[in-house]
């Protein structure tokens, strides 16, 4: 069964700078996925970033990019320019690239960001 | 819809009553998935649907729980006889195609509470 491990319980940052998840996870399949997930208080899950395993490339949408470091099974996130508004509880997630869906998350990480 | 709707929003209920959770998956969405989320935790899996076939129920604790989608779209998750360990927050997720890379919408949620 694959674990994602999310070391970090709480993680705080200043607005404006620049702050990093870490997440390790741990499969013996070659074909999987990743995801970066924000939990803001409200408690909508919102995708915030997405890793086919396939890819050597590290993902990255504006402000977010990964670190995907395969053969050490580790998918840090990177948020540039913190704003307020990315303060929430960010999961990272695995998912099989044989399965219809299923997600198997990490335990969270709080974000505070101070102004 | 606009989204993933989930209802009721929260729940208390006493120990030994039976509850029902209600989901609208976004409109045309194939999949569906039932997580729950424990207080600070990640959510965990419960069970999946491909349309009205419930293909996967691993990950439902007990007899006590089940899962319904009769006609492909509106589902209810039931739990019979709550216990005080079934409190958490109970998250639903649609996506427009089965074993795909396609994005899981979450919805808000509903919170369980069991006295």
């Amino acid at each position: 069964a694959q674990t994602v491990t999310q070391s970090q319980p709480e993680m705080s940052v200043q607005e404006a700078e620049t702050v990093t998840l870490s997440c390790t996870y741990d499969t013996s399949e070659s074909d999987y996925y990743l995801f970066w997930y924000k939990q803001p208080p409200s408690r909508q899950m919102i995708l915030v970033i997405r890793q086919e395993a396939y890819k050597q490339q590290n993902a990255t949408e504006n402000r977010f990019s990964v670190n995907f470091q395969k053969a050490a099974k580790s998918f840090s996130l990177k948020i540039s320019d913190s704003q307020l508004g990315d303060a929430a509880m960010y999961f990272c997630a695995y998912r099989s690239g044989t399965s219809y869906g299923k997600l198997t998350f990490g335990q969270g990480t709080i974000l505070t960001v101070h102004p | 819809g606009a989204g993933v709707s989930q209802s009721p929003r929260y729940k208390v209920a006493k120990r030994g009553q039976d509850v029902a959770l209600r989901c609208d998956p976004i409109s045309g969405h194939v999949s569906l998935f039932w997580y729950q989320q424990a207080l600070g935790q990640g959510p965990e899996f419960l069970t999946y649907f491909q349309n009205e076939a419930q293909l996967d129920k691993s990950g439902l604790p007990s007899d006590r729980f089940f899962a319904e989608r009769p006609e492909g779209s509106v589902s209810t998750l039931k739990i019979q006889r709550t216990q005080q360990e079934d409190s958490a927050v109970y998250l639903c997720a649609s996506s427009r195609v089965a074993g795909d890379n396609y994005e899981q919408y979450f919805g808000p949620g509903t919170r369980l509470t069991v006295t």
